[in-house]
C-alpha cells in the first residue's frame, strides 16, 4: 500500500528565509508525485508533479521539488518566502492501475514571520 | 485552464435532511473524479471514486448508502449526504482528473475550493 510522511506538522520561518518542505513516501513502483497548498477554508491548488525524467521538478509560485528514489524523498523547496507563503503543505502520492486516487500526507503548516 | 467548482460553498442543515455537494469541471472533461473529506487541522481522506456512467467505488468504512455519489457527465459528479447527521459536519473536497497524452502522460487531479457541510 503507499504511503506518504510529513514529518514536519508546523514549520516558522521568516519571510525571505529559504524553506524545504519534507515528504517522505512508500511506494512500489514509480509514483506519481504531487505537492499541494492549502489556504484556510479553501480548496487545493497544485503545486508542481512529477512523473517521470528530471528529477527536480519547478512548480508555480517559485517552488521546486526534487525527487530522490534513494531516498523515498520528494522534499519542496524555495529559496526565499514570502507572507504569502503561509498555508498547509500536502505532499500526495498517486499511481498505479485502476483509480489512481492520491494518498496524502498529513500535511505541514508553515507559517511566516514578517 | 483546469478548473474546477463546487457548489454549495458552505451549508448548514438539520439533522435528518440530506444534502447535495456539485462537483463541476469546468473546462475540461473528467471521466473519474474523486471525492475526499477533511476534518480540521488533518489531513484528506479519500471517500470514493466517481467514475462517469458507472457506480462510484466506495474506501473501505464508508457507507454507500449515506453517501450517494452520481458522475452523470463527464463534467458533473454529486455527492448527496443522506440523512445528515452532526458527525457528517466536514469539510469535503472533490477533485476531477486529467488522464491523457499530450507531450508526455498526464495524470492530474484539479481539487475543487471544497463544501462546509455543517449539521445541526
Amino acid at each position: 500500500a503507499q504511503s506518504v510522511t510529513q514529518p514536519d506538522i508546523h514549520i516558522t520561518v521568516s519571510e525571505g528565509a529559504s524553506l524545504e518542505l519534507r515528504c517522505n513516501y512508500s511506494y512500489g513502483a514509480t509514483p506519481y508525485l504531487f505537492w499541494y497548498v492549502q489556504s484556510p477554508g479553501q480548496g487545493l491548488q497544485l503545486l508542481l508533479k512529477y512523473f517521470s525524467g528530471d528529477t527536480l521538478v519547478q512548480g508555480i509560485k517559485g517552488f521546486e521539488a526534487e525527487f530522490k528514489r534513494s531516498q523515498s524523498s520528494f522534499n519542496l523547496r524555495k529559496p526565499s518566502v514570502h507572507w504569502s507563503d503561509a498555508a498547509e503543505y500536502f505532499c500526495a502520492v498517486g499511481g498505479g492501475t485502476g483509480r489512481r486516487a492520491l494518498t496524502f500526507g498529513s500535511g505541514t503548516r508553515l507559517q511566516v514571520q514578517p | 485552464g483546469a478548473v474546477v467548482s463546487q457548489h454549495p460553498s458552505w451549508v448548514i442543515c438539520k439533522s435528518g435532511t440530506s444534502v447535495k455537494i456539485e462537483c463541476r469541471s469546468l473546462d475540461f472533461q473528467a471521466t473519474t473524479m474523486f471525492w475526499y473529506r477533511q476534518f480540521p487541522k488533518q489531513s484528506l481522506m479519500l471517500m470514493a471514486t466517481s467514475n462517469e456512467g458507472s457506480k462510484a467505488t466506495y474506501e473501505q468504512g464508508v457507507e454507500k448508502d449515506k453517501f450517494l455519489i452520481n458522475h452523470a457527465s463527464l463534467t458533473l459528479s454529486t455527492l448527496t449526504v443522506t440523512s445528515a447527521h452532526p458527525e457528517d459536519s466536514s469539510f469535503y473536497i472533490c477533485s476531477a482528473r486529467i488522464l491523457g497524452l499530450a507531450g508526455g502522460l498526464i495524470d492530474t487531479q484539479y481539487f475543487g475550493p471544497g463544501t462546509r457541510l455543517t449539521v445541526l
